[in-house]
This record gives C-alpha cells, structure tokens and sequence, in this order.
C-alpha cells in the first residue's frame, strides 16, 4: 500500500518551463512534507520542506503549493534549467515511536532540454 | 566535511554469499536508516536505528540484518542474498526527533 502517491513518473520540458510535480497522502498524522532531489549517482538531498500550517512556501525557484483538505502538495519549478534534471522525490514525515518515519512517494524523473 | 559514507558503492555478488555494505557518519547523529530504491517504488525503509544496541524493522526487512554497536556506524548484512534484493541501497542519519536526513551516496548491489 503506497502511503504517498507521486505523479507524473517522468517529465520532460523545455528551459524556462515549469514542471509541476504532484503528491498525495491518505494519513492525517502526517506533520511535515519535504521533497528530495537526486541526481544520477549520488543520494537524495532535501530541497525543500513545508509544514501543513502553511499553503505555499518558496525557496529561490521551487515552490511548495499545499492543500491540506485536498490532501495533496506540489512542487513548481520556476524558469527551469538543464541542471535542474533529475529524480525528484515527494516524501511525507510523521512523529512516531520516537523518530520522524519518512514516507516516499514513488519519484518523478524530470528532464530540462535546453 | 558532514557525511554518510557507504562502502562499496558497486557490489556484484551471488546468491547466497553473505556480505556486508558498510556506512558510517560523522555528525554525531543518534538516528541511522537504511534503504532500497527501485523503480516506480521510491525509497523504502529496511531497518532503523535510534541509538547504539537500538535497532527495528522497516517496512521491507525481510533478508537483512543490522547492526549498531558504534554509533557512527550502522552496517547492513545480507546473510543469504537472493536476486530479489539487487537494488540500490541508502543509509541516511539525522539527530534525534530531526526531520532533515542527509543520506549517502548510495550502494548498486546486483545478486546473480
């Protein structure tokens, strides 16, 4: 059973496109939201995070859209470059037995052609 | 340099020969987890750690075992590898109650 949902599997755009990656989660007790990049050969680095008090959050180009009745939270990518290519994975966070359980989503490959 | 450091990073083996991959970090971190990746399921959790001598079961452990008698490091073992776990595997740590992970750089394991 997935817990996190993560749509598209892959993208493609061109530079300056904005690709839009959506994710939904069943379980309410999710407290926190962070989405990874990964790019080839190396693991995932936290991009940005958003907490569900909160609608939207931006960090420079990448922005988190949440809509906590919906259950669902994207990410937008501004004026995209080749250097943002790579697996992006959406991830949902909850308190439990003493640590912050991380739930993936299944990722989305993206790709910025020049 | 703050780092998780996984050992090897390609590892061709066969079915059944045990082996170990190594990761260590130097932040201090009290929390370890390992995970597989595989395409179209994201990354899922293996086994976890909250502290030395304090390990559990993700939601895939079934085939690995663990160890965490140091608290920079937190090796995974597969006793008996079978072709089902050729996968690529991450160890990642955080501070206790922290949400920011910091992973490795990853571990290509193939069974034949």
């Amino acid at each position: 059973q997935q817990q996190v949902k993560q749509s598209p599997q892959s993208l493609i755009v061109q530079k300056g496109g904005i690709p839009i990656i959506n994710c939904a989660y069943e379980n309410t007790a999710f407290d926190y939201f962070p989405w990874y990049q990964q790019f080839p050969g190396k693991g995932p680095a936290l991009l940005i995070a958003i907490r569900p008090d909160v609608s939207e959050k931006k960090e420079g180009r990448f922005t988190i859209s949440f809509n906590k009745s919906a259950k669902q939270f994207s990410l937008h990518i501004m004026d995209s470059q080749p250097g943002d290519s790579a697996t992006y994975f959406c991830a949902a966070s909850s308190f439990s037995g003493g640590y912050n359980k991380l739930i993936f989503g299944a990722g989305t490959r993206l790709a910025v052609h020049p | 340099e703050a780092q998780v450091t996984q050992n090897p990073r390609y590892l061709i083996t066969v079915t059944g020969k045990k082996l170990t991959v190594t990761c260590s970090q130097n932040m201090n971190h009290e929390y370890m987890s390992w995970y597989r990746q595989d395409p179209g399921l994201g990354l899922r959790q293996i086994y976890y750690s909250m502290n030395v001598e304090v390990t559990d079961k993700g939601d895939v452990p079934e085939g690995y075992k663990v160890s965490r008698k140091e608290k920079r490091n937190f090796p995974l073992i597969l006793e008996s590898p079978s072709p089902n776990q050729t996968s690529l595997y991450f160890c990642a740590s955080s501070f206790q109650g922290d949400n920011g992970y910091t992973f490795g750089s990853g571990t290509r394991l193939t069974v034949v």
